[in-house]
């Protein structure tokens, strides 16, 4: 069964504090690893997505990264409006198998 | 506005009824997929259409069916709705299948009570 785990559940930083989220995934064949962003309440928000194994991507505050096991997202000097729940996914048999994500707290 | 219309924005409801949610997808996008995020379980697939068939299926309760139609949009129906059945129900859209990613709705926020 393939299965996606997000660390850690909740992140409180202050700002301009970097660090990073970690997103382990168990899938044969990766075919997409995906980064979403969401608020309360809304539906997510697409960030990045990332194919293979080296692979970099990064939009302003954010970079992601992937392994043959896992992605990590990257804050760098977050902001207060940074704050968010970050979820990763992978694609299976196409549809995207969501982690449970990560709550980002940051403060001012 | 992420070009993915969901209607109702909230529903309350009594346990034992049946409701209807609306999906409109992004212009040209074909795929249409359902979730549901409760508290709990974070987003969990519940079906997905293509251009009005049905391709794949999460674990959808038998009280809950769905359909895409001609134009494209989809309805999610929920039949004898009880307690658990809160939750935020989000409707996503993609042109060329999941290797893309999704584009999200708003979602329906729906209350059992």
């Amino acid at each position: 069964e393939d299965q996606v785990t997000q660390s850690p559940e909740a992140l409180r930083l202050q700002e301009g504090e970097s660090s990073s989220l970690n997103c382990s995934y168990t899938v044969s064949g990766l075919r997409g690893l995906f980064w979403y962003r969401q608020d309360p309440g809304k539906g997510p928000e697409f960030l990045f997505t990332l194919y293979s194994a080296g692979e970099e991507k990064e939009k302003e505050r954010l970079k992601a990264t992937l392994t043959k096991k896992e992605s990590f997202l990257h804050i760098t000097a977050p902001k207060p409006e940074d704050s968010a729940t970050y979820l990763c996914a992978v694609n299976h048999q196409e549809k995207l198998v969501f982690g449970t994500g990560t709550r980002l707290l940051v403060s001012p | 506005d992420s070009g993915v219309t969901q209607t109702p924005k909230h529903l309350i409801t009594a346990t034992g009824q049946r409701v209807t949610l609306r999906c409109s997808p992004r212009s040209g996008d074909l795929s249409v997929y359902w979730y549901q995020q409760s508290l709990d379980q974070g987003l969990q697939f519940l079906i997905q259409y293509y251009n009005g068939e049905e391709r794949a299926k999460g674990n959808i309760l038998e009280r809950f069916s769905a359909q895409q139609f001609p134009d494209l949009h989809s309805e999610l129906n929920l039949s004898s709705l009880e307690l658990g059945d809160s939750a935020l129900y989000f409707c996503a859209s993609s042109s060329q299948g999941s290797g893309h990613g999704y584009t999200f709705g708003s979602g329906t926020r729906l209350t059992v009570v």
